[in-house]
């Protein structure tokens, strides 16, 4: 069965940094790409970056809103997926997700249950 | 960025109905588009990928049509459990996008 399980949430004050983990199993992790997708309260879905995988150098991408602040990296030895956040502001308060992409249809076809992470001072 | 506009932003159904929702993309997408069902204090669910491929394990009163930049996620007989917010989301090309979402409420 296909687990993504988030960790590391929590308070945090503005300009603080905090790193979410992504614990997956039931899956090679190593095959796929791995997204964060974050969801602030009450409002829709936001895309937050990607990482790929070893074959695709573990390149990422990362949204506008994020870029320069937010770094996704991931440790294929522990199926694990991190996004490290620094410089965080109030509007990065928000359930963050881990989702899956599939290999060969590109969707996000599993998600973690998501981690809340709150910034205020 | 490819903007992702559902339309309506709500409605309200009784069970049995029929609802359609739709999503439009500022520009084409290759039928990269997928649709998500989110209950209160869940993940999102994948229901379609592909525009209108099924996700294993949905059950067939759900489908998706369309091409290009208009799709539609339609339910056939709305049941109980399908009130939720339902996104589309493009995975075309970055950044990644997703609608606004379409809250679906007991009439």
């Amino acid at each position: 069965e296909v687990q993504l399980v988030e960790s590391g949430g929590g308070l945090v004050q503005p300009g603080g940094s905090l790193r979410l983990s992504c614990a997956a199993s039931g899956f090679t992790f190593s095959d796929h790409y791995m997204d964060w997708v974050r969801q602030a309260p009450g409002k829709g879905l936001e895309w937050v970056g990607r990482i790929r995988n070893k074959v695709n150098s573990y390149s990422t991408e990362y949204a506008a809103s994020v870029r320069g602040r937010f770094t996704i990296s991931r440790d294929d030895s522990k199926n694990s997926l991190y996004l490290q956040m620094n410089s965080l502001k109030t509007e990065d308060t928000a359930v963050y997700y881990c989702a899956r992409r599939a290999v060969t249809t590109f969707y996000f076809d599993y998600w973690g249950q998501g981690i809340l992470v709150t910034v205020s001072s | 960025d490819i903007q992702m506009t559902q339309s309506p932003s709500s409605l309200s159904a009784s069970v049995g109905d029929r609802v359609t929702i739709t999503c439009r993309a500022s520009q084409g997408v290759n039928n990269y588009l997928a649709w998500f069902q989110q209950k209160p204090g869940k993940a999102p669910k994948c229901l379609i990928y592909a525009a209108s491929s099924l996700q294993s394990g949905v059950p067939s009163k759900f489908s998706g049509s369309g091409s290009g930049t208009d799709f539609t996620l339609t339910i056939s007989s709305l049941q109980p459990e399908d009130f939720a917010t339902y996104y589309c989301q493009q995975y075309n090309s970055y950044p990644l996008t997703f609608g606004g979402g379409t809250k679906v409420e007991i009439k």
